[in-house]
């Protein structure tokens, strides 16, 4: 079974800074792995996904993540943000067996963008 | 496109009722489709994952008689709540893919407060 740990619970951060969200996973096979962002009320959103290739992946709204396989991390990060990124922010993972996708979801970050 | 709607996003209901929300995947046909239960500050927990045509598979610890899913077509999946009661009140979210090892598409959520 797989298992996912986003260090952080909350992350305030100053506009135009940069940010670095945590997550680690744990599984006991080859995974694939998520980031996605969740506005108030609203249903989530795909940053970017790693499934294979190169370790760095880059999503949408200026957000990256590097894959690191002996760290088990896949740490997201923002060179500049914006007041818009305040949201949370969940790391998931999937693992590669066939059928049904089911993703394991972390706990959250709560990205709050300061002006 | 991959748009997937919810509806109702809200609703209100008292205590012993039964309350129904849809699922449609709005541009493409979903070979699988999901349904998460969020409480407030907290992840997404997976219920469970449906077919087109076929039962449902729960995840271990939902009720599947308390939480009915019908996935009648390839664009739509059903989730009632049967006999709703105030520990029911959640964050209830869809998601549906393409097929196997796709990603998953989320819908907006439906709040769902039992009174």
């Amino acid at each position: 079974a797989q298992s996912v740990t986003q260090l952080d619970s909350q992350v305030p951060v100053f506009e135009e800074a940069p940010v670095e969200l945590r997550c680690n996973y744990s599984s006991s096979v080859s995974v694939y792995l998520f980031w996605y962002v969740q506005y108030p009320n609203q249903g989530l959103q795909l940053l970017l996904k790693y499934l294979s290739g190169s370790t760095l992946v880059k999503g949408i709204n200026g957000f990256e993540a590097e894959f690191n396989k002996s760290q088990t991390s896949f740490h997201l990060r923002k060179p500049s943000v914006h007041i818009s990124d305040t949201a949370e922010y969940f790391c998931a993972v999937s693992d590669l067996g066939q059928g049904a996708q089911k993703l394991v979801f972390g706990q959250g970050t709560r990205l709050t963008i300061n002006p | 496109g991959a748009v997937v709607s919810q509806h109702p996003s809200w609703v209100i209901c008292k205590s012993g009722t039964s309350v129904k929300i849809e699922c449609r995947s709005l541009d493409f046909q979903a070979t699988t489709m999901f349904w998460y239960r969020q409480f407030p500050k907290q992840s997404l927990m997976l219920m469970a994952t449906s077919n087109e045509g076929s039962k449902a598979t729960y995840e271990q610890g939902v009720e599947k008689d308390k939480f009915l899913i019908n996935h009648a077509s390839l664009t739509l999946s059903t989730l009632t709540v049967t006999s709703a009661h105030p520990e029911d009140s959640s964050f209830y979210i869809c998601s549906a893919d393409r097929g196997p090892l796709e990603t998953q598409y989320f819908g907006p959520g439906t709040r769902l407060l039992v009174l």
